[in-house]
């Protein structure tokens, strides 16, 4: 598979807590994406950052990259119950195919 | 519509029939994919297609499958002979460029092979 890594594979927090998702991928980037997935349903997009960016911040989303380490991290701050689903990266090489990663299952408690 | 259709939404097939999803992308979208998502799993790359050409089927399980976009907008997605370990929802996606920005998906299609 070339499949990255993420971590944790599941997640449950309070609303109003921070979370944060690692993914590693394994192979050079042009961009790293973020995507989220309710249950049953389609991914949506969530936030691209560019591998010659290192932090990039969309709303409550606050995503850095690391290229040196051929990783990332997707914080989410002050959840609340809507945010719960599973979260995936995914790496891109230009004019390729995206890579997911196997995703972190969040659960936000009400 | 506004977003990526694919039909059927749920399918249940029996062991060696032969089954078509159909992904109707965004219009104008150059670029299309097809994932496999088993379940609790990420999304595992089937084929990529730009326009009409199909430059990426390296993600395809085996000759059983086979993906088509003839005329560089719908495409189709077919499973000969189906087995059991088919089962999984299939996703498709496309993108307004060439395989590097934003990639906007389809509700998917769970297949299901008895």
């Amino acid at each position: 598979s070339q499949q990255g890594e993420e971590d944790p594979q599941a997640l449950s927090i309070q609303e109003g807590e921070n979370a944060t998702m690692n993914c590693s991928y394994k192979t050079s980037i042009n961009n790293l994406q973020w995507y989220r997935q309710n249950s049953g349903r389609g991914l949506v997009h969530l936030i691209l950052i560019r591998s010659n960016e290192r932090e990039k911040h969309s709303g409550r989303l606050r995503v850095t990259l690391d290229t040196s380490k051929k990783s990332s991290s997707l914080l989410i701050t002050a959840s609340r119950a809507a945010d719960t689903a599973s979260y995936f990266c995914a790496s891109n090489l230009y004019g390729q195919n995206f890579v997911f990663g196997p995703g972190t299952r969040l659960s936000v408690l009400p | 519509g506004a977003g990526v259709s694919q039909s059927p939404r749920y399918k249940v097939a029996k062991r060696g029939q032969d089954v078509a999803l159909r992904c109707d992308p965004i219009s104008g979208h150059v670029s299309l994919f097809w994932y496999q998502q088993a379940l609790g799993q990420g999304p595992e790359f089937l084929t990529y297609f730009q326009n009409e050409a199909q430059l990426d089927k390296s993600g395809l399980p085996s000759d059983r499958f086979f993906a088509e976009r003839p005329e560089g907008s719908v495409s189709t997605l077919k499973i000969q002979r189906t087995q059991q370990e088919d089962s999984a929802v299939y996703l498709c996606a496309s993108s307004p460029g060439t395989a590097t920005g934003e990639l906007f998906f389809g509700e998917g299609s769970r297949l299901t092979v008895l």
